[in-house]
């Protein structure tokens, strides 16, 4: 149980384009997705938190406009980097908690894959 | 504020030999702390994970992870190292008292494992 799954899985596209990537929790309901950047060999850097139904929460230093991030249901999560540059070139994962459980155990959560995105 | 300490970037041992990753953390309420592994080119996957309770956790792979209060220490390891534990290592706590849910990860150790 408790998977979570990331398309695509890796993308390359040309600079100034978009690139859309979703967020999916296969057998549990996400009250929460998160969305992290991995630069190479470094840890995870949180980009947003959101929640369904309402605006993502992004961490200091993001630019919201520049990563959209929608999350229109209890399943699904969509990143989207707009007009990409080769700076956007990263690996992108998300994760997802359920909010069930008793006590803190609805704190836990699951990785996607993650895609790997490369700008030209 | 709370915050996650993991001693050594890269840490290398023998196949057969035991393993142990340290990590600290530091929190002002009762820490709810994780270890993750990540394979190369790959997501996030939880080794195991501390709530309350039991300061010996068991996770999967053989791992398993002692919280002591005492030491702010949740340090990981492995009675045998296989080839197929090469991988990085991640420690995280879980920043509870904002209500967000957010982790702060650990900057990561690197596995190597040595035939």
């Amino acid at each position: 149980g408790a998977v979570v799954s990331q398309h695509p899985s890796w993308v390359i596209c040309k600079s100034g384009t978009s690139v859309k990537i979703e967020c999916r929790s296969l057998d549990f309901q996400a009250t929460t997705m998160f969305w992290y950047r991995q630069f190479p060999k470094q840890s995870l850097m949180l980009m947003a938190t959101s929640n369904e139904g309402s605006k993502a929460t992004y961490e200091q230093g993001v630019e919201k406009d520049k990563f959209l991030i929608n999350h229109a249901s209890l399943t699904l999560s969509t990143l989207t980097v707009t007009s990409a540059h080769p700076e956007d070139s990263s690996f992108y994962i998300c994760s997802a908690r359920s909010g069930l459980g008793s006590g803190r155990a609805k704190e836990t959560q699951y990785f996607g894959p993650g895609t790997r995105l490369l700008v030209l | 504020a709370q915050s996650v300490t993991q001693l050594g970037s890269h840490v290398s041992v023998s196949e057969g030999a035991l393993v142990l990753l340290r990590c600290n953390y530091s929190s002002s309420v009762p820490p709810y702390l994780f270890w993750y592994v990540q394979y190369p080119n790959q997501g996030l996957q939880l080794l195991l994970k501390y709530t309350t309770g039991a300061t010996l956790v068991k996770g999967i792979n053989g791992f398993e992870a002692e919280f002591k209060k005492s030491e702010t220490s949740f340090h990981l390891t492995k009675p045998s190292a296989h080839m197929s534990d090469a991988a990085e290592y991640f420690c995280a706590v879980s920043e509870s008292p904002s209500g967000t849910y957010k982790y702060i990860f650990g900057t990561g150790t690197r596995l190597k494992v040595l035939a």
